[in-house]
């Protein structure tokens, strides 16, 4: 059962360009998560989704981000008009709506540089 | 904010026990305690949970005290490869609704 995958590893983006991070769920996963760690600081919560909705987007920045999850594909982060200051590593976790505990299983990460 | 409160740092000869505690006296009845961990630059890793009881898996093992308001993750014998940030989250468990809100952890180094 592969895990959590997301894609790019890395990226590289100008200012103003735009830049999209994918995540797809373990499979049989119907919860995805996105979280934001600025370097030497913590992780923090962007947002939660379910298919093709979105339940939980009290940590996203107010403007240039979004996030969906579609009924088919993966979930995805986009960032428009990219600043330095969105340099970080973006996580993306995923957990089943059947187990009581709900564990949050994390991906490896997407590591964005704003040149 | 974060309900949780970690030493910023602890060091731990490998082979040997590393005891890892947690303050989280605001604990309400129904909230979880559970505890993740992050090698530098991965994703973090589940490690554990539990309300109550104490609890053991094949990674570690967590001691709750009787009245809920500390806990103690326990890595019997911490390799280097154990060396990480490790976080200790309460959160209620149902439904998959609830935020992950991760504090400043504590920073185990194992040393040879």
């Amino acid at each position: 059962n592969a895990g959590v995958m997301q894609n790019p590893r890395h990226l590289v983006r100008r200012r103003g360009q735009e830049a999209r991070l994918r995540c797809s769920p373990m499979k049989g996963h119907s919860h995805v998560y996105w979280y934001r760690q600025l370097p030497e600081e913590g992780l923090k919560f962007m947002v939660y989704l379910q298919k093709e909705n979105i339940i939980d987007e009290s940590g996203m920045p107010k403007e240039r981000f979004s996030a969906e999850f579609p009924k088919e594909g993966p979930s995805i982060l986009r960032i428009q008009q990219v600043v330095r200051g969105d340099s970080a590593a973006y996580f993306c976790a995923s957990s089943s709506d059947r187990g009581t505990y709900n564990e949050q299983f994390f991906g490896p990460g997407t590591r964005l540089t704003v040149l | 904010d974060a309900k949780t409160t970690q030493p910023p740092s602890m060091d731990c000869a490998e082979g040997r026990a590393a005891n890892l505690p947690c303050n989280h006296s605001t604990i309400s009845g129904n909230e979880y305690v559970y505890w993740y961990r992050q090698i530098h630059s991965q994703g973090p890793q589940y490690i554990i949970h539990g309300l109550k009881n104490n609890e053991t898996n094949e990674m570690a093992s967590l001691i709750i005290t009787e009245d809920r308001k500390s806990s103690t993750l326990i890595l019997p014998h911490a390799t280097l490869r154990d060396t990480a940030v490790y976080y200790c989250i309460v959160r209620f468990p149902q439904g998959g609704s609830e935020k992950l809100v991760f504090g400043k952890g504590t920073k185990l180094t194992v040393n040879p």
